[in-house]
């Protein structure tokens, strides 16, 4: 089973450059999210998805776009990378919890994606 | 803003040790509350939910405190495997109804000593 998959693995770029994070998963779940991790800082969330068309801003949202045109997929760009954005950078997708709480909350991570800017 | 707080470590125990993990979060709102964990360089796995009546999985308890909007993990038995970071998460509720995000807090390190 594929789960949640990331591409590219590993990426380089030089400041200024742009380039797109690609998320796919075959789940069929409707809740997609894109988090960055940092050292000392935990992951944080850039952008999610409650469904295909949708997207919203997270806690730290500026300097990247996303687009959800097809469920299975997330993209995340960048349009202008800079340094500060050389981070790990985790899709993670989910079932929305059903109105009668029933407390999973298990989010399905792909395995990650180390982008480098220089 | 919402916050999750934890103990940063790094916990360092020998094997067959008993360590306990505190995390505290900001948000009276939040509905429910989980237990990662991630290996290094790997990405995070659900490690166990925290019910409201506290629950148990093999060498595994979590708690939950609503009213002190504390949570806590207690590994007994320590074995080499459970070296990683624990993540403690918070669902927080969205605007927009259903939706929600998940808040992790930064980890807490453990490494389990032979």
């Amino acid at each position: 089973n594929a789960g949640v998959t990331q591409t590219p693995k590993f990426r380089v770029l030089k400041t200024g450059q742009s380039m797109t994070l690609l998320c796919a998963q075959d789940m069929n779940h409707e809740y997609m999210y894109w988090y960055r991790q940092d050292p000392g800082m935990g992951l944080r969330l850039i952008h999610y998805s409650v469904g295909e068309g949708t997207t919203a801003k997270g806690e730290v949202p500026d300097g990247y776009n996303v687009s959800r045109l097809k469920k299975q997929n997330f993209l995340l760009g960048l349009e202008s990378a800079a340094p500060s954005q050389t981070s790990v950078y985790f899709c993670a997708s989910t079932f929305p919890l059903p109105t009668e709480w029933t407390n999973t909350g298990e989010l399905f991570f792909g395995e990650g994606s180390r982008l480098t800017v220089l | 803003r919402k916050e999750v707080e934890q103990d940063p470590g790094p916990f360092n125990v020998p094997e067959g040790a008993t360590v306990a993990f505190n995390c505290t979060y900001s948000n009276s709102a939040s509905q429910s509350f989980f237990w990662y964990r991630q290996d290094c360089r790997k990405e995070p796995k659900l490690l166990m939910s925290v019910y409201s009546s506290g629950n148990e999985d093999g060498r595994f308890t979590a708690q939950l405190n609503r009213a002190s909007q504390y949570i806590s993990l207690l590994i007994r038995d320590s074995k080499l495997s459970d070296s990683a970071t624990y993540l403690c998460v918070v669902n927080d509720p969205l605007s927009g109804a259903g939706s929600y995000q998940l808040t992790f807090g930064k980890g807490t390190k453990l490494s389990v000593i032979p």
